[in-house]
């Protein structure tokens, strides 16, 4: 079946613009995780998502950054005011359970470039 | 909270050696042991977990085994090829995955 999509692959934006950034989890999964990857850096956690309950904020860098999930399915990153350091790949992931005990699908991530 | 290390940061074996990698946890009541692996350039990929009542498991040239009176589980590949470089990470709870360690398998 389909895996997690994102879009767009690519990303080049002047600093100081905003990006929205698409994840399209597997049909089915209710959770849904955002992550950041620095050039030869570690997954950082950015957002999660859960069913309908509030989404866990915690990782966020700053308020430039938000996120949201319509419907359950469709979730869209936000950065605002774009700064060189948010270059970096982002990646989302869904699960098809809130519990630590289910595998994390990732999609292909999307490669942001702030010039 | 959980806290997970994960050692070594980066590890280099001739093909055909084996690799260890090692992680340790705090929490007692952990009971899902994942290991994910990044190819350079690719997403996370789980490649092999184990639950707590369960000592060891393998698949292939790699193999999980847990010791929960140390808390710790190792990821073993056995038999190296090229292809196993890549990241690998032993993630704490659901989405702390860390800095992971590095493999360079050498040919």
């Amino acid at each position: 079946g389909a895996g997690v999509s994102q879009s767009p692959s690519n990303k080049v934006t002047e600093k100081g613009k905003d990006v929205e950034l698409r994840c399209d989890p597997i049909s089915g999964h209710t959770a849904l995780y955002w992550y950041r990857q620095s050039l030869g850096q570690g997954l950082e956690f950015l957002i999660y998502f859960q069913g309908n309950s509030a989404p866990d904020k915690s990782g966020l860098p700053s308020d430039r950054f938000s996120a949201e999930r319509t419907g359950g399915s469709v979730s869209t990153l936000t950065i605002q005011r774009t700064q060189q350091e948010d270059s970096a790949v982002y990646l989302c992931a869904s699960s098809h359970n809130d519990s630590p005990a289910y595998e994390q699908y990732f999609g292909p991530g999307t490669r942001l470039t702030v010039t | 909270g959980e806290n997970v290390e994960q050692h070594p940061s980066t590890l280099s074996v001739q093909e055909g050696d084996s690799a260890v990698i090692k992680c340790t946890y705090s929490d007692s009541a952990s009971n899902y042991f994942p290991w994910y692996k990044q190819e350079l350039g690719k997403r996370p990929q789980l490649i092999i977990d184990i639950r707590s009542n369960v000592g060891e498991k393998k698949d292939q040239r790699i193999a999980v085994t847990l010791n929960k009176t140390a808390k710790h589980f190792s990821l073993h590949i056995t038999e190296t090829q090229p292809e196993d470089s890549a990241v690998y990470f032993c993630p704490r709870n659901q989405f702390y995955f860390g800095t992971g360690t590095s493999l360079t398998v050498i040919p």
